[in-house]
């Protein structure tokens, strides 16, 4: 079965960096875009990011020129490079697959995320 | 970007009942929008693609409407398992955007 399993999320300062990892499996991987999503506490769900398989990628406004998503193909993860971090980005980020492989659509499977927490 | 709004923000309702959530978009999306269910602390599941299309494995129940920058996700006979918050999302055109949610609570 579909699997995508996020890493990587922890207490980071305003300004510093954090990695995000997601592992995927029970799917082909290099077929399909994938996207990251995040859920601030209490509050609604916001698109970050998405690449698609071969690595074309598209970015939210709010995290252009600080987040950088990328995959390995033959690894089967995704990853989420988050620098210059703001409070502002204090969410639970989940790894989404998309039901296609090049343009952003929608998501058929979500991991279960894994919380950013940007506080001094 | 296409702005989404969503309403109502949250509903009481009660085992049965028929719910109707609307979700309207600032531009047309050609019926590019897909209608996700999350329960608290677990990560979203898409219930509906394309405005109208069923997902496999979610119950009949269920339904989408609309067309152009208007749109509907319908629950006819609301069941326990159903009290949740629904988001719809566009993917007409990046950057995705979601509607701000409806809590669909017990009355």
């Amino acid at each position: 079965q579909v699997q995508l399993v996020e890493s990587g999320g922890g207490v980071v300062q305003p300004g510093g960096s954090l990695r995000l990892s997601c592992a995927a499996s029970g799917f082909t991987f290099s077929n399909y875009g994938i996207h990251w999503v995040r859920q601030a506490p209490g509050e609604g769900l916001e698109w970050v990011a998405f690449v698609h398989y071969s690595g074309t990628k598209y970015y939210a406004d709010s995290v252009k020129g600080r987040f950088t998503i990328s995959r390995d193909n033959s690894k089967n993860t995704l990853w989420l490079q988050m620098n210059s971090l703001r409070p502002e980005d204090t969410a639970v980020y989940y790894c989404a697959k998309d039901r296609q492989q090049l343009a952003p659509f929608y998501s058929d499977y979500w991991g279960q995320g894994t919380l950013v927490t940007v506080s001094s | 970007d296409i702005q989404m709004t969503q309403s109502p923000s949250s509903l009481s309702a009660s085992v049965g009942d028929r719910v109707a959530i609307t979700c309207r978009t600032s531009q047309g999306i050609s019926n590019s929008l897909a209608w996700y269910q999350q329960k608290p602390g677990k990560a979203p599941k898409l219930l509906l693609y394309a405005a109208s299309r069923l997902e496999s494995g979610v119950p009949s129940r269920f339904s989408g409407s609309g067309s152009g920058t208007d749109y509907t996700l319908t629950i006819t006979s609301l069941q326990p398992e159903d009290f949740a918050t629904y988001y719809c999302q566009q993917y007409y055109s990046p950057p995705l955007t979601f509607g701000q949610g409806t809590k669909v609570e017990i009355k």
